[in-house]
């Protein structure tokens, strides 16, 4: 069974452009979480998809957008991008969005973002 | 404040030996669930092991478990007999419940870097 599969790995933006970042979850998982990782803040999340629907957001600017298909694959999205978005961005996915706390989240291995 | 707390930047280990990796934790809900992850250099998150708000007993998983004190809000992960493979970054993770609006999402701590010694 395939794991988290997040594209591309490694990333190198100037600042202001954008950058879409991607990720596929595991077969049959619905729910896609994406987390921020940077030294000064640690792991931060970002949004959460559930069928297609924005379930849930963190605390970060506009700039940053997601969605989610019909296959469940996510993709994130960063505009006008800034140094201070140069971090590993964490994609996680879980097989159902509900009144469950125990619903681990598998994790991809991220996509390290630079930002010059 | 802080959600989730760990006190230890960094730890050494020797191989073979345990070791006890501190969480504690703040929340006003009475359901919650929390999780510890492992972080290796290459970034992926590794699942290691759960424990729900109202389980009574203490999770285990392997050569990990889980020392929860509710009442103390602390969560430990205890590593037995230490491999080099251990050397990682370990996160703690918290989901608070919800009321109405759907679960929320992982609250990570700031992490303990780990390092097995031959």
């Amino acid at each position: 069974k395939a794991g988290v599969t997040q594209t591309p790995r490694y990333l190198i933006k100037t600042r202001g452009q954008q950058v879409t970042l991607s990720c596929s979850p595991i077969s049959g998982h619905r729910s896609v979480s994406w987390y921020q990782q940077t030294p000064g803040q640690g792991l931060q999340f970002l949004f959460e998809y559930f069928s297609e629907t924005q379930r849930n957001k963190g605390n970060f600017p506009g700039r940053f957008s997601g969605r989610q298909f019909s296959n469940s694959r996510s993709e994130m999205n960063v505009s006008t991008l800034e140094l201070g978005d140069s971090a590993l961005y964490l994609c996680a996915s879980s097989l159902e969005s509900g009144h469950h706390m125990n619903t681990e989240a598998f994790f991809g291995q991220g996509t390290r973002l630079t930002v010059v | 404040a802080q959600k989730i707390t760990q006190t230890q930047p960094g730890m050494f280990v020797q191989e073979k030996e345990a070791v006890t990796l501190d969480c504690t934790y703040d929340t006003s809900d009475q359901s919650y669930g929390l999780f510890w992850y492992k972080q290796p250099s290459s970034g992926e998150m590794i699942f290691l092991i759960y424990q729900g708000s109202y389980d009574e007993q203490n999770a285990t998983e392997g050569r990990y478990s889980l020392n929860f004190q509710k009442a103390r809000k602390s969560a430990n992960l205890v590593i037995s007999a230490s491999q080099l493979g251990d050397s990682a970054m370990y996160f703690c993770a918290m989901r608070e419940g919800f009321q109405n609006t759907g679960r929320r999402a992982l609250t990570f701590g700031s992490g303990t870097r780990l390092q097995v010694q031959p």
